[in-house]
């Protein structure tokens, strides 16, 4: 059964980057007909797509962000990251990794996700 | 970037009965090609992610109760559960996946509660 686990820290100081890693299990990131993909849900709101990576290192990034974000894949981990710049109160949420499939783009596999505070 | 609009914000439905959820894009997501909808719909409990129900507008996940289904096709589309049952009770969101590049985006989701 597949499984994926986001960690990082839980607390972030605005004007920082926050950066997240999401290690995948029970299955191998560089299978094809996959990407891997970060959402994000500020407190009492919407579901947010972030961005997504195929196992090539190729990406898609949601424009809105204004290119503070960055997606990477260690495929010798098994893991890919998000890394976030310049974050301020409202990159306050929970953040989720997911597989997506290359055909119907839906998000099937996430993980628990984790919340991130951007605070001083 | 397509806006998704789910109605309502929240509804209230006795347990057996059937409850309804709209979701509008504002453009079609029908893609002319394949005569595909790149829809898909999510349950979410709270403490938990979203869960996959319905893909390509009334493709049903592998595991998902036949109580769930999708329907709907260019720029409307509904989501059913007939028999309503407790462990229904989740907040429910639609997603496009039709943009290129892509650009995935989410209803702003829609509340259900057991009347």
């Amino acid at each position: 059964q597949l499984q994926l686990q986001e960690s990082g820290p839980g607390l972030v100081k605005p004007s920082e980057t926050l950066s997240l890693t999401c290690t995948v299990s029970g299955g191998s990131i560089g299978s094809s007909g996959y990407y891997w993909g970060w959402i994000r849900q500020p407190p009492g709101k919407g579901l947010e797509w972030i961005g997504s990576i195929y196992y090539t290192g190729s990406t898609d990034n949601n424009p809105s962000l204004k290119s503070r974000g960055t997606i990477s894949v260690d495929t010798s981990k098994n893991q890919f990251s998000l890394k976030l710049n310049s974050v301020t109160a409202a990159d306050t949420a929970v953040y989720y990794c997911a597989r997506h499939r290359v055909g119907a783009r839906v998000f099937d596999y996430w993980g628990q996700g984790t919340l991130v505070t951007v605070s001083s | 970037d397509i806006v998704m609009t789910q109605s309502p914000d929240s509804l209230a439905v006795s347990l057996g009965e059937r409850a309804t959820i709209n979701c509008k894009s504002s453009q079609s997501v029908l893609y002319s090609s394949t005569i595909k909808n790149y829809l898909a719909w999510y349950q979410k409990k709270p403490g938990q992610p979203p869960k996959l129900l319905i893909y390509w507008a009334s493709s049903r996940e592998s595991g998902v109760p036949d109580r769930f289904s999708g329907s709907g096709s260019g720029t409307d589309f509904t989501l059913t559960i007939s028999n309503l049952q407790a462990e229904d009770v989740a907040v429910y969101y639609c997603q496009q996946y039709y943009s290129t590049p892509p650009m995935y985006t989410f209803g702003q989701g829609t509340k259900l509660e057991i009347k």
